[in-house]
């Protein structure tokens, strides 16, 4: 069965710290995808990365950085030196290649609160 | 850039009221999905839709649901007969195909009374 957990229900950093937000999967398929999607106060769904099952590279786009490690199914986020706007609800999601419908299976979600 | 749009923002009925929420995906996409999000919980996987049809649905989606692409445009979801847990807010998302990046539309909060 396909499940993703993001333990840190919620972080707390104060401005300029680095922070790193976990996700860990469960999946039977060998190929899949893997996202990140941030949920600011307003409350849309802002996609961050998108990640398949045979890049294991790890990618940084300016101050986001993301940790891919299929030996423990972890997609970890790092944002490095944060800021007040980073402050959101960020939710990891797996989708399944089998099928192929494109069914996204969501963590519970990390709030991430930066303080000035 | 092209992006996903939903109407109404927000929508307030009574219990046993039938909703439509509308939603118009990004033009060339062709995947299409609801998901909803009771407040203060994790996104859920609603139901996929492709090719005019249903791809996929969960054990939410029961026959109180339905989907439709009435048009070229639009994608909407009904919801026949308003429970109060049916409160929460809905997504819209498309994707070009069912591997790719879904790209969500800014929501629609539903309560029901």
């Amino acid at each position: 069965a396909q499940k993703v957990t993001q333990a840190q229900t919620e972080i707390s950093v104060v401005e300029k710290e680095d922070v790193t937000l976990d996700c860990v999967y469960e999946t039977r398929d060998t190929t899949y995808y893997l996202f990140w999607y941030k949920q600011p106060p307003s409350g849309e769904l802002v996609f961050l990365i998108r990640r398949n099952s045979f890049d294991e590279q790890n990618e940084i786009s300016g101050r986001y950085s993301w940790n891919f490690q299929k030996s423990t199914s972890s997609f970890n986020f790092t944002i490095t030196a944060s800021q007040v706007v980073d402050s959101a609800v960020y939710f990891c999601a797996l989708s399944e290649a089998m099928g192929n419908t494109g069914k996204l299976i969501f963590g519970q979600g990390t709030t991430l609160q930066v303080k000035p | 850039e092209p992006e996903v749009t939903q109407t109404p923002s927000h929508q307030v009925t009574q219990m046993g009221q039938e909703v439509i929420l509308r939603c118009v995906p990004i033009s060339n996409h062709l995947y299409f999905y609801w998901y909803r999000q009771i407040l203060g919980q994790k996104v859920e996987f609603l139901v996929s839709f492709y090719n005019n049809e249903i791809s996929e649905k969960s054990e939410i989606f029961d026959d109180q649901f339905s989907v439709e692409r009435p048009d070229g445009s639009n994608f909407t979801l009904k919801i026949r007969s308003t429970k109060l847990e049916d409160s929460a807010m809905y997504f819209c998302a498309s994707s070009e195909s069912g591997a790719e990046t879904q790209y969500f539309g800014p929501g629609t909060r539903l309560l029901v009374l």
